[in-house]
């Protein structure tokens, strides 16, 4: 057990780019998450998968985000045309089938100048 | 709709003394109640979780929590606190048939030696 790795950990992008994150779950994971943290604030969920199916994405914050899990195994989540509010640590959770608990990933940091 | 309050964003403890961080949550069906930590430049990582067995949730490094339906309440408390465990603690509620987790604000313990 490895566990959730994400890449980069840390990109810095010029407004109006488009960026893409990558999220590895736990090998026998079958459902995966993305959340968003800003500063001072928990968590906020984004979307989830199951398998390869997305199962929950109202919660995306705009019809700039996307994400997809085209095996069912890793993830990407990507952002265009990046504003500065889109400055935040994007965290990446999986979990096994019929469990509660995520175990999430270190993050990656994204800084819009 | 789920949602946790934590109050008291900023908790000072002298080193062994007892922590408590105080939860209550809101739900629409039977919740699973978890609290993640946070270290400095590091993963959230569960400390605990219930999820309808015993009231009484014993965790990693010494913590435990209880829950109180008629309270709505899943406190988090530790006996002696340790420097390590300095921190962001986050309170976390998890709607049964929902695979959203929904973050408290956090509460950032310091311990002064």
């Amino acid at each position: 057990d490895t566990g959730v790795s994400q890449d980069p950990r840390h990109k810095i992008t010029k407004r109006g780019q488009n960026v893409t994150f990558r999220c590895d779950p736990i090998s026998e994971h079958n459902r995966l998450y993305w959340y968003r943290q800003t500063l001072g604030q928990g968590p906020e969920f984004l979307t989830y998968f199951q398998n390869e199916a997305q199962l929950e994405k109202s919660r995306l914050l705009s019809d700039r985000f996307s994400a997809e899990r085209p095996k069912g195994s890793f993830s990407t989540l990507e952002i265009q045309r990046t504003e500065q509010g889109d400055s935040a640590m994007y965290l990446c959770a999986s979990s096994g089938a019929g469990v509660s608990e995520q175990y999430f990933g270190p993050g990656t940091r994204l800084t819009v100048t | 709709a789920q949602s946790v309050t934590q109050l008291d964003s900023h908790v000072s403890v002298s080193e062994g003394t007892p922590v408590l961080l105080r939860c209550n949550y809101s739900s629409s069906y039977s919740p699973s109640l978890f609290w993640y930590v946070q270290h400095p430049n590091k993963g959230l990582q569960l400390l605990l979780k219930y999820t309808s067995a015993a009231t009484l949730v014993k965790g990693i490094n010494g913590f435990e929590a209880e829950f109180k339906k008629s309270e709505t309440s899943f406190h988090l408390t530790k006996p002696s606190a340790h420097m390590s465990d300095a921190a962001e603690y986050f309170c976390v509620v998890s709607d049964s048939g929902n695979n959203r987790l929904a973050f408290g604000k956090g509460n950032q313990v310091v311990v002064i030696p």
